[in-house]
């Protein structure tokens, strides 16, 4: 079964600085694909980016980028000039590819880290 | 306005009383999914749907229950709570296998 790991339960970061969120997953499959999700107080969760295993370049949305590592099943979210509305817990997720593929609906979530920004 | 709706978004209810949380998505989605949130796990799935009529187990699917008869509603049923089903629920749901998926506000259910 597939894994999330997020190492970093907490994390701080001072406004308009720059900061770098970990991510690790086992799979033994080599079609996937991989979100993170933001969480702010309100509950709600929202997308922030998706990347597909099959293609190398790294994904981007505005000030939030990944680094996705699939050989080393690493998937870190960079966040670039923080504002404090990036104040939130955010979580990794990975998902298989369809079910007739063998794999399931089914989106598998790291224990997510808490992000503050400092003013 | 493209959404996942739930109903209630809190409620407190005693040991033993059927339950019923609500579901709908007016997105016209396949999958249809249950999560629950507890401090410390991330979340966890409970059931998902491929469409109406189908449904399936997630991983912690013990004391739940589900239905899918229209594709637009997918409710979460609880035959009889027990407080360690205190937790944080979401409904989702996604239009294809590895989209994205789309979640309701969230119920914050307390079984005492």
């Amino acid at each position: 079964a597939q894994t999330v790991t997020q190492s970093q339960p907490e994390m701080s970061v001072q406004e308009a600085e720059t900061v770098t969120l970990s991510c690790t997953y086992d799979t033994s499959e080599s079609d996937y694909y991989l979100f993170w999700y933001k969480q702010p107080p309100s509950r709600q969760m929202i997308l922030v980016i998706r990347q597909e295993a099959y293609k190398q370049q790294n994904a981007t949305e505005n000030r939030f980028s990944v680094n996705f590592q699939k050989a080393a099943k690493s998937f870190s979210l960079k966040i670039s000039d923080s504002q404090l509305g990036d104040a939130a817990m955010y979580f990794c997720a990975y998902r298989s590819p369809s079910q007739t593929q063998g794999g399931s609906e089914k989106l598998v979530f790291g224990k997510g880290t808490k992000l503050t920004v400092n003013p | 306005e493209a959404q996942v709706t739930q109903n209630p978004r809190y409620l407190i209810t005693v040991t033993g009383k059927k339950l019923t949380v609500t579901c709908s998505q007016n997105m016209n989605h396949e999958y249809m999914s249950w999560y629950r949130q507890d401090p410390g796990l991330g979340l966890r799935q409970i059931y998902y749907s491929m469409n109406v009529e189908v449904t399936d187990k997630g991983d912690v699917p013990e004391g739940y229950k589900v239905s899918r008869k229209e594709k637009r509603n997918f409710p979460l049923i609880l035959e009889s709570p027990s407080p360690n089903q205190t937790s944080l629920y979401f409904c989702a749901s996604s239009p294809r296998p590895g989209s994205e998926a789309f979640f309701g506000q969230g119920t914050r259910l307390t079984v005492v």
